[in-house]
């Protein structure tokens, strides 16, 4: 099946800088890439979908100057945490849809970010 | 969107034992599909069953689904202890345009 690279595995940070997420289809383009974050026990929850060579779509409540999203090639999403606060400590997760469309997601390992 | 319920929230069982999880949603689907989360990991596509299937296999899993109920259930059969996971299921309409997740079976599989 297809894969999804995501990295860093782990990162943890000081309050106050920013955190650069990344997330590769590594043997398909995607086009469209969704990122998620979860906290302990709960479930996914929908961040925003970034779409390539277009701006990011955020969903509700999610700010998009904290959180920018930039997809810049057919296989590579970024999610950077600007200015993260302890609060921001979370797993983000990213993934992409097969060629079949949403028939099939694809996710990364997904990202532990701790802030200190 | 939609999301599915799933139930139970929590099931412990020994290894060799079936596990099954249910999953009910609210409106017409083209698919379902189940995931799998092993803690602190990405999410693993299991196995997708369309409409207008009635149940479907993949190795030790059986998925079933009753448009007419809207609802879905996954049993896995001798159950090892690395299928310990959260499981979720993701009815998908068509048109909507992501994955919407709930909160998932919390499986543990004693060894």
């Amino acid at each position: 099946g297809a894969v999804v690279s995501q990295h860093p595995s782990r990162v943890i940070c000081k309050s106050g800088t920013s955190v650069k997420i990344e997330c590769r289809s590594l043997d398909f383009q995607a086009t469209t890439m969704f990122w998620y974050r979860q906290f302990p026990k709960q479930s996914l929850m929908l961040m925003a979908t970034s779409n390539e060579g277009s701006k990011a779509t955020y969903e509700q409540g999610v700010e998009k100057d904290k959180f920018l999203i930039n997809h810049a090639s057919l296989t590579l999403s970024t999610l950077t945490v600007t200015s993260a606060h302890p609060e921001d400590s979370s797993f983000y997760i990213c993934s992409a849809p097969g060629t079949g469309g949403l028939t099939e997601a694809f996710f990364g390992q997904g990202t532990r970010l701790t802030v200190v | 969107s939609q999301q599915g319920e799933e139930d139970p929230q929590a099931l412990s069982i020994q290894e060799g034992e079936n596990a099954t999880m249910n999953c009910s949603y609210k409106t017409s689907i083209n698919n379902l599909q189940w995931y799998r989360q092993n803690s602190g990991r990405g999410l693993v596509h299991l196995i997708l069953i369309r409409s207008n299937e009635r149940e479907k296999h993949s190795g030790r899993l059986r998925v079933t689904l009753d448009t007419s109920k809207k609802s879905s259930s996954l049993l896995i059969t001798a159950s090892r202890a690395a299928d310990t996971a959260s499981y979720f299921c993701v009815p998908y309409g068509g048109s909507q345009g992501n994955l919407i997740f709930g909160k998932g079976t919390k499986l543990s599989v004693k060894p």
